[in-house]
């Protein structure tokens, strides 16, 4: 198996645009997450979904986040209007446990 | 919820020598820790984990201890080679919980 892909694997945009985050999770995994990354926050989960139905959002940090899962094999991020503060690294992780494999990682960068 | 912190953040040791990574969880419901370890560019990838049930568990040069009444896990690395050096997390989780509380990290960096 090609592990969990995350595109684009680098993103620099300017403040205002639309930013969207891909992820194709592991076949046969029925959760799926989405992660940020910081120096000073860590790893914050951001949002789960199971068998592509959102569970947990509450670490979707504003309104200007959304995340959608339309199948088993797609799910996306969106950050509309992007702001400097949402510069990261976006992670997204599958499972079928609760053992969760990673993506390499978006790393976004909003000028 | 459950709250994870994670010592030291940064940890310097000589090649062959061991190195010791501790973590304290607050849910006392957890009963999932798994260490994952994350290189330079890379997104974090499981190492070992441990179950409530078990104390301790092995994996060639990596071991996790477990001390529910306290609280508190840890990773232990021996013989530790240059290519150990990475960031290393702790992580828990409750009974059928998919959600994992992360620590901090730990820079762990290998001399030669």
């Amino acid at each position: 198996d090609a592990g969990v892909i995350q595109s684009p694997r680098h993103e620099v945009t300017e403040m205002g645009q639309e930013v969207t985050l891909r992820c194709k999770p592991i076949s046969g995994h029925d959760y799926l997450f989405w992660y940020r990354q910081t120096m000073m926050r860590g790893l914050e989960l951001l949002i789960y979904f199971n068998n592509n139905v959102p569970i947990d959002d509450s670490g979707m940090p504003e309104d200007r986040f959304s995340a959608k899962m339309p199948n088993a094999s797609f799910s996306t991020l969106k950050i509309q209007p992007s702001e400097p503060r949402d510069s990261a690294v976006y992670f997204c992780a599958s499972s079928s446990g609760q053992k969760l494999f990673f993506g390499s990682g978006t790393q976004l960068s909003v000028l | 919820g459950e709250n994870v912190e994670q010592h030291p953040s940064t940890l310097s040791v000589q090649e062959g020598d061991s190195a010791v990574i501790k973590c304290t969880y607050s849910d006392s419901a957890s009963n999932y820790f798994p260490w994952y370890k994350q290189e330079l560019g890379k997104g974090p990838q499981l190492i070992i984990d441990i179950r409530s049930n078990v104390g301790e568990k092995k994996d060639q040069r990596i071991a996790v201890t477990l001390n529910k009444t306290a609280k508190h896990f840890s990773l232990h690395i021996t013989e530790t080679q240059p290519e150990d050096s990475a960031v290393y997390f702790c992580a828990a989780s409750g009974e059928g919980a998919q959600k994992l509380v992360f620590g901090q990290g730990t820079r762990l960096t290998i001399n030669p």
